[in-house]
């Protein structure tokens, strides 16, 4: 099956700076979508994003489908934005058509103030 | 728009007991999906609903394990004789139709199994 994987597994940061986390696939995907779990366990919406830029305040994403990768731009980072993000694709050998997403190996960001 | 929605929050139980979780989405989502994630990992999909109908179960949902969304609505994950390897964070997220592709997930149910 595909393998999501992400760089870097943690990152240590002080507020105010910037960071960029990856996530590299194997294969295809149709969907992608970025998530900040924070520490109570409650995944967050970042962004859908199967190809193309997308911004939102201070976060920024591309996804570069032909390439399998995608990356997550952190700018100016908050001790609020602390937590455990991940990327989850959906691919397209879903032969029920579930549309399941396959989470990748996550990034354990700490912001420190 | 409320959100998804999941409850109880929190369970704690000895082994060998059952529990039960609920699971309301988003209305009017009619694509609802079960996750469990363990801890350092990301969530693994166990099962997924299109309105009432069950149509997916991951291999890692054993027999001890069942799902039902009987009016297409709230949906309920049962766990019977509860393991210690149970112990998990039971995800539930919901979607939208066919031209709507993002999940929104709920809190989550944490399980402790002693």
């Amino acid at each position: 099956g595909i393998q999501v994987e992400q760089s870097p597994p943690d990152l240590i940061l002080q507020e105010g700076a910037n960071s960029t986390l990856r996530c590299n696939f194997s294969d295809s995907v149709n969907n992608l979508q970025w998530f900040h779990q924070n520490p109570w366990g409650q995944l967050i919406n970042l962004f859908y994003i199967p190809s193309g830029t997308k911004q939102n305040g201070r976060l920024s994403a591309t996804t570069v489908a032909t390439e399998r990768y995608s990356l997550l731009y952190i700018s100016s980072s908050q001790t609020t934005d602390s937590g455990v993000y991940f990327c989850a694709v959906v691919t397209p050998y879903d032969g029920g058509a579930t549309n399941k997403l396959i989470f990748g190996t996550g990034t354990l960001l700490a912001v420190q103030p | 728009d409320t959100g998804v929605s999941q409850d109880p929050r929190h369970k704690i139980t000895k082994r060998g007991q059952n529990v039960t979780f609920r699971c309301d989405p988003i209305s009017e989502h009619n694509r609802l999906y079960w996750y469990r994630q363990t801890l350092g990992q990301g969530p693994e999909f166990l099962t997924y609903f299109q309105n009432e109908a069950q149509l997916e179960k991951s291999r890692l949902l054993s027999d001890r394990f069942s799902a039902e969304r009987p009016k297409g609505s709230f949906s309920t994950l049962e766990i019977q004789r509860t393991e210690q390897g149970d112990s998990a964070m039971y995800l539930c997220a919901s979607k939208g139709g066919f031209l709507y592709n993002e999940q929104f997930f709920g809190p989550g149910t944490r399980l402790t199994v002693l």
